[in-house]
């Protein structure tokens, strides 16, 4: 049971250029989402998924595209990366009705030159 | 969406029992309250979840007034391990939809 698996842990990539930030879970989870946190802030909501082929808006949607083909992977797409994006991306998935919580990957951490 | 409102920071010597409270004054009915823990270079890890009254766990005590409009995690005996941000969140206790996550406690245990 791998849990949240992220990659890749860093990258760097010059302004203008795009990528895709990968996040798969093998626990069945329903709900999935991608945080991103700057230094010394809280993790801020970028867009999330209450399942696949459902996807919706966070606070700081502007630059990234997400999309859920299935219940296992939710990549997050940046499409002209700007220096304002360097951050530390974290994926986290949930089921829908449980005590549980939230699972968080070990996080990607992005520098936009 | 319920907004959390925590102290920014808090010290602490080994040994003692901490006690973080968040304000969430709008909470709603069929909101949880739910603690997250959450070390350097790593992501956010779930501690502790309520609805009311009081939750025990292995790793720490949750207490929930009658009105919820605030919560306590308290953490017995922390030690520098503990040393982390701790962050509360509201929501309806699973998937929340729309979460946010605010900026947290940042505990420093002292030796």
């Amino acid at each position: 049971n791998a849990g949240v698996t992220q990659t890749p842990k860093f990258q760097v990539l010059k302004t203008g250029q795009s990528m895709t930030l990968q996040c798969a879970q093998d626990m069945n989870h329903e709900y999935m989402s991608w945080y991103r946190q700057d230094p010394g802030m809280g993790l801020r909501l970028i867009h999330y998924s209450v399942g696949a082929g459902i996807t919706d808006q966070g606070e700081v949607p502007n630059g990234y595209n997400v999309s859920r083909s299935t219940t296992e992977d939710f990549p997050l797409r940046l499409l002209s990366a700007a220096p304002s994006q360097t951050s530390v991306y974290f994926c986290a998935s949930s089921y829908r009705y449980r005590g549980d919580g939230y699972t968080f990957g070990s996080g990607t951490r992005l520098t936009v030159v | 969406l319920a907004k959390t409102t925590q102290p920014i920071s808090m010290d602490s010597y080994e040994g003692q029992e901490v006690n973080i409270t968040c304000s969430h004054n709008n909470i709603a009915t069929n909101d949880y309250i739910t603690w997250y823990q959450q070390f350097p270079s790593q992501g956010p890890r779930f501690i502790i979840q309520g609805y009311k009254t009081k939750v025990t766990n292995e790793v720490a005590s949750l207490f929930i007034p009658a009105d919820r409009k605030s919560s306590t995690l308290s953490l017995p005996r922390v030690s520098l391990s503990d040393t982390a941000v701790y962050y509360c969140l509201v929501g309806d206790g699973g998937g929340y939809q729309k979460v946010t996550f605010g900026t947290g406690t940042k505990l420093q245990v002292i030796p």
